[in-house]
């Protein structure tokens, strides 16, 4: 069940700079689209997350950029910081009855001080 | 507002045992969800709840998995008996439901060693 495909596997950014993620989905009946971050030991928890009628959401130094027609979508995590090492996951939920999470792989992300 | 609780935090069993971990959800969540989460992987979606049915368990292994949810509330998953590629964080999950935003909240989660 590979529905959601996130990029890249690890990432490795200096402190200040722009982390990007990355998330590719198959299934067109997908209208939620959250990213969680998680820390080692601990459950994912939610960070952002977006609706297909906007191509944009900002919250704090984390925006997701929504491609509806390319059917990905990004995290983008603005002057990065060492405390925002950690894993981070896209996720897809459908509109049925049943609203199933699929997450993607997960990104490794670490922040050089 | 209290989260997801789960126990037990660790355990190590051997091959072919039985285990059994257990998950209390967020106060008037109606959607429960088990996730088996392998080193260096996403969650994968075991068995989703809603209320107390199940709404899908297409990927829950069920010659030795077996999970319920008494009353609409808690929630136990079992795994017997148990094989070395079961050795995974096994994370519970709620959220409000149909109706609500969508937004899942998780337990810190149990950590199977199998051996």
């Amino acid at each position: 069940q590979q529905q959601v495909k996130q990029s890249p596997q690890s990432l490795i950014v200096q402190k200040g700079g722009i982390s990007i993620i990355n998330c590719a989905y198959e299934n067109t009946a997908f209208d939620y689209f959250p990213w969680y971050q998680q820390f080692p030991g601990k459950g994912p928890a939610l960070l952002i997350a977006i609706r297909p009628d906007v191509s944009e959401k900002k919250e704090g130094r984390f925006t997701i950029s929504f491609n509806k027609s390319a059917k990905q979508f990004s995290l983008h995590i603005m002057d990065s910081q060492p405390g925002d090492s950690a894993t981070y996951f896209c996720a897809a939920k459908g509109n049925n009855a049943g609203n199933m999470l699929t997450f993607g792989g997960g990104t490794r992300l670490m922040v050089k001080p | 507002e209290a989260g997801v609780a789960q126990s037990p935090r660790y355990k190590i069993i051997e091959k072919r045992q039985s285990v059994a971990f257990w998950c209390n959800p967020i106060s008037g969540h109606a959607t429960l969800y088990w996730y088996q989460q392998i080193l260096g992987q996403g969650p994968k979606l075991l068995i989703q709840f809603q209320n107390n049915g199940v709404v899908d368990d297409s990927q829950l292994p069920k010659d030795r998995f077996s999970a319920e949810r008494l009353k609409g509330v808690d929630s136990t998953l079992k795994i017997q008996p148990a094989k070395l590629e079961d050795s995974a964080v096994y994370l519970c999950a709620s959220s409000l439901g149909p109706r609500g935003s969508g937004e899942a909240f998780f337990g810190q989660g149990t950590r199977l060693t199998v051996v």
